[in-house]
């Protein structure tokens, strides 16, 4: 079975400081992709970045960037500068490479204390 | 591009009446998805389209959900009849072909049942 752990419900950083969230995930497969998908008050659901699990090197996006373990199955976000406009609910997600499904985590809220 | 488009963006109704939640998705793109997000479940699959056609709706809870995807602009999620447990934000996204797996969702429909 497929499933997405995060293990930090909230999160919180201070603005203009560095806040990493955790993603571990469980798959016997090999090919697959992982996700960061940010969800603000405004309920979108907004693609934050992409890691194709057979690329060593780990994807950035601006401020955003990952740490993807494959070894550990771990996919943690690191968002650095944060800004007021960070604070949201961030899910990491898991497909695998053709397949339907999408799984995501259940989630951390992130605050950004000015 | 005007991205998913949801409508309505919020629905309230009582027990028992019908809900048709509508979607357009990206031009272009081949798949549909409709997600269901609550606070217990997290983001649920209920149902993937493939060029209009229904490939798995394993996650339609039961037989008060259906959908459908008339042509490939346009897609519906009806409940009927509706029940309290069914309150809960759905969302509608796509994905192009051969699109590495990325989904763009709509800004979803809140869905309260009283």
């Amino acid at each position: 079975a497929q499933t997405v752990t995060q293990s930090q419900p909230e999160m919180s950083v201070q603005e203009a400081e560095t806040v990493t969230l955790s993603c571990t995930y469980d798959t016997s497969e090999s090919d697959y992709y992982l996700f960061w998908y940010k969800q603000p008050p405004s309920r979108q659901m907004i693609l934050v970045i992409r890691q194709e699990a057979y690329k060593q090197q780990n994807a950035t996006e601006n401020r955003f960037s990952v740490n993807f373990q494959k070894a550990a199955k771990s996919f943690s976000l690191k968002i650095s500068d944060s800004q007021l406009g960070d604070a949201a609910m961030y899910f990491c997600a898991y497909t695998i490479t053709g397949a339907n499904n999408l799984f995501f985590g259940t989630g951390t809220r992130l605050t950004v204390i000015p | 591009d005007a991205g998913v488009i949801q409508s309505p963006r919020h629905e309230v109704t009582e027990m028992g009446q019908e809900v048709t939640l509508r979607c357009k998705p990206i031009s272009g793109h081949n798949s549909l998805f409709w997600y269901r997000q609550t606070m217990m479940r997290g983001l649920e699959l209920l149902i993937y389209f493939n060029n209009n056609v229904p490939i798995d709706d394993s996650g339609m809870p039961e037989d008060r959900f259906s959908a459908k995807m008339p042509n490939a602009s346009f897609s519906t999620l009806k409940i009927q009849p509706s029940e309290p447990r069914d309150s809960a934000v759905y969302f509608c996204a796509s994905r192009p072909r051969g699109g590495s797996e990325k989904l763009f969702f709509g800004s979803g429909t809140q869905l309260s049942v009283l």
